[in-house]
This record gives C-alpha cells, sequence and structure tokens, in this order.
C-alpha cells in the first residue's frame, strides 16, 4: 500500500505567492523527506524532518510534521519561476529500516511569472 | 564528486531484445536503489542494495527482470525479453541517509 500520498495533485500559483503542499502516510516512521523533480531529470532532495521534529527551514522552505495526524507541510514561501516542477514527499519506516523510502504521488506545482 | 552516474541515458529498443542499465552510485553511499518512473504508475521502487546484497526485491514486476550489484560502485538493471509496456524512466538513487537519484535512463520499447 502506499505510504506517502500528497495533495493537492496538481497546483498553480503566481510567482511571489507562497505554494503549500501536504502528504499523509500511514505507518510510524523516523523521519520524512521532501524532494523536487524538474521535468525530465532526476529527484532532488529538499529537506529531511526527523519524527521528533515539528518544523524545519531550509531557505524558503518550512516542512511541518504531525506524527499524531501522521501529516506533514511542505510550504515555498515567495514563489519563483523556477519553483515549477513536482514535488515527492518519502517516507521511511521505523522498524527495520534499511534506508528504503516510499514515495507519494507527488504535487506538481506551476509558478507563472 | 560527480554525484550518481547511470548510462545509457536514452535507449530505445525493439520488442524481445535485451536491454541493460548501469549505475554507479556516489562513493561511500552504502544503499543503492531502482525505481522506474511512469505517468501512470508514478515512482515504484524496484528492488535495493545494501551493502551490495540485494534486500528487497518485491517491486521487480516479473522475471524478465533482474538487477546485480558485484561490487560497491557498480549496479545493472536488466531486462529480457523487453516488451512496449517496460518503456518508462529508470533512475537509480544511492544513499547513507538521504538518496541522491541519478539522472534516469529514457527507455522506450517498440
Amino acid at each position: 500500500s502506499q505510504q506517502g500520498e500528497e495533495d493537492p495533485q496538481a497546483l498553480s500559483i503566481q510567482e511571489g505567492e507562497n505554494a503549500t503542499m501536504n502528504c499523509s502516510y500511514k505507518t510510524s516512521i523516523n523521519n520524512l523527506q521532501w524532494y523536487r523533480q524538474n521535468s525530465g531529470r532526476g529527484l532532488v532532495h529538499l529537506i529531511l524532518i526527523r519524527s521528533n521534529e515539528r518544523e524545519k527551514h531550509s531557505g524558503r522552505l518550512r516542512v511541518t510534521l504531525d506524527t499524531s495526524k501522521k501529516s506533514s507541510s511542505l510550504l515555498i514561501t515567495a514563489s519563483r519561476a523556477a519553483d515549477t516542477a513536482s514535488y515527492f514527499c518519502a517516507t521511511d519506516k521505523l522498524r527495520g529500516n534499511t534506508g528504503k523510502l516510499i514515495f507519494g504521488q507527488g504535487t506538481t506545482l506551476q509558478v507563472k511569472p | 564528486d560527480a554525484g550518481v552516474i547511470q548510462s545509457p541515458r536514452h535507449e530505445v529498443t525493439e520488442m524481445g531484445q535485451e536491454v541493460t542499465l548501469r549505475c554507479k552510485p556516489i562513493s561511500g553511499h552504502n544503499s543503492l536503489f531502482w525505481y522506474r518512473q511512469t505517468m501512470m504508475r508514478g515512482l515504484e521502487l524496484l528492488i535495493y542494495f545494501n551493502n551490495n546484497v540485494p534486500i528487497d526485491d518485491s517491486g521487480m514486476p516479473e522475471d524478465r527482470f533482474s538487477a546485480k550489484m558485484p561490487n560497491a560502485s557498480f549496479s545493472t538493471l536488466k531486462i529480457q525479453p523487453s516488451e512496449p509496456r517496460d518503456s518508462a524512466v529508470y533512475f537509480c538513487a544511492s544513499s547513507l541517509t538521504s538518496q541522491f537519484f541519478g539522472p534516469g535512463t529514457r527507455l522506450t520499447v517498440l
């Protein structure tokens, strides 16, 4: 069964606006990660948040994690046209973790100039 | 470091032919992953290795798919015989904690 599910599936905003993407998962985790994929490219790691953390920042990115609701959000502030990409959340398993990640279906973000 | 290296970047072949995809992970990483990505099914984990040992191959579609990791710096994913439904982008990733993805191989089976 799919571990991570993002919503919305697609998001279109104007440059300068904030973009928020959500991710829900099913089982207990050690950490949750967000990745970006530009069209025709591989995924690029953005940020990792551990299960004992509630919020993390990296530049214009802000990630929250609510383990009680098994959900996470990724906020991109002051978006730019270059942020246009697909964004994926990925989770590991709390027990027996060997580095395997389960990826969601992704949110496609379009930032219009 | 050059990152994860995959070859070829594009492969077009005819149904029934053998296809071999190659991956060189980042030096020092101890886990290697093979993924397949399509519009219909998204990103699927096919198989992953830890310290060159296959840990979980439950994502391999069928016996036509096989993967090897003879040493810490090289892995192959082979499809024999290939079918049109195998057309996809195949990614290799390596990790210590976070995964680093290669550029992918776009496979088209005619």
